[in-house]
C-alpha cells in the first residue's frame, strides 16, 4: 500500500524557516517524481515544487525561498522553507507522480501538514 | 504559465442528477489533464487522468472527455458521497496549474 506521511509542520514567525519531511512507503521511491502541493485555508490547490530523477522545478511564488530535495536511502522527500511569509500559510501535501500510464499525473497524496506563518 | 478555468464555480444538485463540470486551459494541453475530488478536511484524490482515463478504484459514474483546451468531467448519477469540490489540473508543462475548483453541494 502506498503511504505518504508528512511531518514538520507548525507555527513559525514571518521570516523564519521550517523543514517539511515526507516519508514514503509501499513503492519503489527512487523511480518516482515527487511533489509538494499546498492549499491555503479555504482556498484552492497550488503546486509548489517537483523533484524528479533529473530535474527540479519550483513555482515562482516560492523560487529562491524553498528548496526541495530527496533521499532515496531514507525514501523521503523534503521541503526546506526559508524567508516564510504570511501567504505561505497553508496545508502542504506530499504528492507522488505516477509512472507508466499515469506518468506526470499526481496519483497519491499524503494527508497534509499545516504550516502557519504568523507573529 | 497555463491558466486553468472551471465552470460553474458551484452547483447544487440532487442525488441521481447528472452533473457536468467544464475546465478550460489557456493553451493547448493535448490530453494532459487530470480531475481531482476533494472532500472537506481530506486530501484530494485523483479521479481522471489523461483527460478520460479512470483512475483505479474510481466508480464508473465518473467520466472525462476533451482535448486541446476544453475538457469536461461528468458524474452520470450523483451519489451522496460525491458531494465535494472538484479540481482540474494541467500536466502539460511547468508550472503545474489547477483550476479554481467547482463545489458540488446538495440541492
Amino acid at each position: 500500500e502506498v503511504q505518504l506521511v508528512e511531518s514538520g509542520g507548525g507555527l513559525v514567525k514571518p521570516g523564519g524557516s521550517l523543514r517539511l519531511s515526507c516519508a514514503a512507503s509501499g513503492f519503489a521511491f527512487s523511480l518516482y517524481t515527487m511533489n509538494w502541493v499546498r492549499q491555503a485555508p479555504g482556498k484552492g490547490l497550488e503546486w509548489v515544487a517537483s523533484i524528479g530523477t533529473a530535474y527540479i522545478y519550483y513555482a515562482d511564488s516560492v523560487k529562491g525561498r524553498f528548496t526541495i530535495s530527496r533521499d532515496s536511502a531514507q525514501n523521503s522527500v523534503y521541503l526546506q522553507m526559508d524567508s516564510l511569509r504570511a501567504d505561505d500559510t497553508a496545508i502542504y501535501y506530499c504528492v507522488r507522480e505516477g509512472v507508466g500510464t499515469t506518468t506526470y499525473f499526481l496519483d497519491y497524496w499524503g494527508q497534509g501538514v499545516l504550516i502557519t506563518v504568523s507573529s | 504559465d497555463i491558466q486553468m478555468t472551471q465552470s460553474p464555480s458551484s452547483v447544487s444538485a440532487s442525488v441521481g442528477d447528472r452533473v457536468t463540470i467544464t475546465c478550460r486551459a489557456s493553451l493547448d494541453i493535448s490530453r494532459w489533464l487530470a480531475w481531482f475530488q476533494q472532500k472537506p478536511g481530506k486530501a484530494p484524490q485523483l479521479l481522471i487522468y489523461a483527460a478520460s482515463s479512470l483512475q483505479s478504484g474510481v466508480p464508473s459514474r465518473f467520466s472525462g472527455s476533451g482535448s486541446g483546451t476544453d475538457f469536461t468531467l461528468t458524474i452520470s448519477s450523483l451519489q451522496p458521497e460525491d458531494f465535494a469540490t472538484y479540481y482540474c489540473q494541467q500536466a502539460n508543462s511547468f508550472p503545474r496549474t489547477f483550476g479554481p475548483g467547482t463545489k458540488v453541494d446538495i440541492k
